[in-house]
């Protein structure tokens, strides 16, 4: 079945550093991926849509300057947090869609971020 | 989108059948009902979906009301590893877009 590897699964980072967290789809071609957010007791909030090859779509209130999404091959996307701050602590999950799925989407294992 | 309802937390017995319940009285001709858990500290898992027709697989059965109005999801003997949040989201015909999570039901399952 369709894998959605995410890496890393946890990482602690100084306020104001950057931190990447990779998004790969180990089986199948996704031409658009997404990330989520998703603090503690709360449900999954949708950050932005990832299309290969073009722009990410960030959803309302969801600063793109400040979490970067590269989406550069039909098997990769990477969502950037710059000048990290505790606040942005939280759990970072990616999943991906293959084309003309209707069977649903493929997450990834989720990366917790703290941020001290 | 289309939206769900569902109930906060559920708890069940191990080795008993949980039936978890989904209202969506406004879901349209073509969307799927779609079923996804998350177990803690990971990210969430497909369960099922279906359009109009009961669905079954390895997992689960998903029974559809005659009206698409509503749908149950059903664990036919929980065990501890069933503990999770289960969502039912309505997905448009072609996959749509966007999956947008309600706040799911908490399933706690005992021994």
């Amino acid at each position: 079945g369709a894998v959605v590897s995410q890496h890393p699964s946890w990482v602690i980072c100084k306020s104001g550093t950057s931190v990447k967290i990779e998004c790969r789809s180990l089986d199948f071609q996704a031409t658009t991926m997404f990330w989520y957010r998703q603090f503690p007791k709360q449900s999954l909030m949708l950050m932005a849509t990832s299309n290969e090859g073009s722009k990410a779509t960030y959803e309302q209130g969801v600063e793109k300057d400040k979490f970067l999404i590269n989406h550069a091959s039909l098997t990769l996307s990477t969502l950037t947090v710059t000048s990290a701050h505790p606040e942005d602590s939280s759990f970072y999950i990616c999943s991906a869609r293959g084309f003309g799925s209707n069977y649903g989407y493929t997450f990834g294992s989720g990366t917790r971020l703290t941020v001290v | 989108d289309a939206k769900t309802t569902q109930p906060n937390s559920m708890e069940s017995n191990e080795e008993e059948p949980v039936h978890l319940p989904c209202n969506h009285s406004t879901i349209s001709g073509t969307d799927y009902i779609h079923w996804y858990r998350q177990l803690p500290s990971q990210g969430p898992e497909y369960v099922i979906h279906g359009l109009t027709s009961n669905v079954n697989n390895r997992m689960a059965s998903l029974a559809i009301a005659e009206d698409r109005k509503s749908s149950t999801l059903i664990l036919h003997r929980a065990t501890l590893r069933d503990a999770a949040v289960y969502y039912c989201i309505l997905m448009p015909l072609g996959g749509g877009n966007k999956l947008t999570f309600g706040t799911g039901t908490q399933l706690k399952v005992e021994l």
